[in-house]
C-alpha cells in the first residue's frame, strides 16, 4: 500500500487567513494526488486533482502543488464557507489510499 | 447533469444481508469505473473497490476482499455494494464516486453520490 500521511490532523484560523495543509506519501507518486473538501453530512468535493489543477467551478483561492513524495494545499485568504474536513487522495495505483483529514475549525 | 444517485438507509440487525445501489445518469455508464468508499462515523475516507460497468471489472481494497461484492447491472445503470452477513463493525456512511476521465481508474473523483447511512445493530 502506499501511505498518505496528512499533516496537520486539525487546525484553527481565522478568515483571511493563509492555510497550508501538507501530505507526503510513503513512496514516489509523481503527480498523482488529488485533494477533496467534506463539510458535515456532504459527501467529499473535488478541489485540486493532478496535484495542481484547479478544479471546474472550485474558487481560485485554493491552489496544490508537489510532486514526488510531499503535497501541499493552500487557501490563500480562509473564507468562512471553507471550514471543512480535507483529505488528500493518491491515485496513482489503484489501490486507492486517503489521507487521514485535516479538520480546519474557526478560532 | 452527471450525477450519482444512491438508495435509502438502512438499518439492519447482525447478521442480515444487504445490497445497497448507485444510479448514474447524464453520461456514459459502461464507460467509467465507479468506486466504492466507507466512512466510518467520525472517521476518514477508507477506499473500498472499484469495478468498470463495461465488463464488471472489479478490484478490492485487501481489507475489503471478501468482505464485501461490488457489483454493476449495466442494463439501468446501476452498481452495487453488498454484504452476505452485517456486523456492527460496518455501521458507515457509504459513498459511491466516479473518476473525472473515462476508463481511467488513476484519476480524482468529480462525481460523487451522496452516500447512504448502514447502520447495523441489534
Amino acid at each position: 500500500d502506499i501511505q498518505m500521511t496528512q499533516s496537520p490532523s486539525s487546525l484553527s484560523a481565522s478568515v483571511g487567513d493563509r492555510v497550508t495543509i501538507t501530505c507526503r506519501a510513503s513512496q514516489s507518486i509523481s503527480s498523482y494526488v488529488n485533494w477533496y473538501q467534506q463539510k458535515p453530512g456532504k459527501a467529499p468535493k473535488l478541489l485540486i486533482y493532478a496535484a495542481s489543477s484547479l478544479q471546474s467551478g472550485v474558487p481560485s483561492r485554493f491552489s496544490g502543488s508537489g510532486s514526488g513524495t510531499d503535497f501541499t494545499l493552500t487557501i490563500s485568504s480562509l473564507q468562512p464557507e471553507d471550514f471543512a474536513t480535507y483529505f488528500c487522495h493518491q491515485s496513482y495505483i489503484t489501490l486507492i489510499t486517503f489521507g487521514q483529514g485535516t479538520r480546519l475549525e474557526n478560532k | 447533469e452527471v450525477q450519482l444517485v444512491q438508495s435509502g438507509a438502512e438499518v439492519k440487525k447482525p447478521g442480515e444481508s444487504l445490497k445497497i445501489s448507485c444510479k448514474g445518469s447524464g453520461y456514459s455508464f459502461t464507460s467509467y469505473w465507479i468506486g466504492w468508499v466507507r466512512q466510518m462515523p467520525g472517521k476518514g475516507l477508507e477506499w473500498m473497490g472499484i469495478i468498470y460497468p463495461g465488463d464488471s471489472d472489479t478490484r478490492y481494497s485487501p481489507s475489503f476482499q471478501g468482505q464485501v461484492t461490488i457489483s454493476a447491472d449495466k442494463s439501468i445503470s446501476t452498481a452495487y455494494l453488498q454484504w452476505s452477513s452485517l456486523k456492527a463493525s460496518d455501521t458507515a456512511m457509504y459513498y459511491c464516486a466516479r473518476p473525472r476521465n473515462r476508463d481511467s481508474t488513476f484519476d480524482a473523483f468529480d462525481i460523487w453520490g451522496q452516500g447512504t447511512m448502514v447502520i447495523v445493530s441489534s
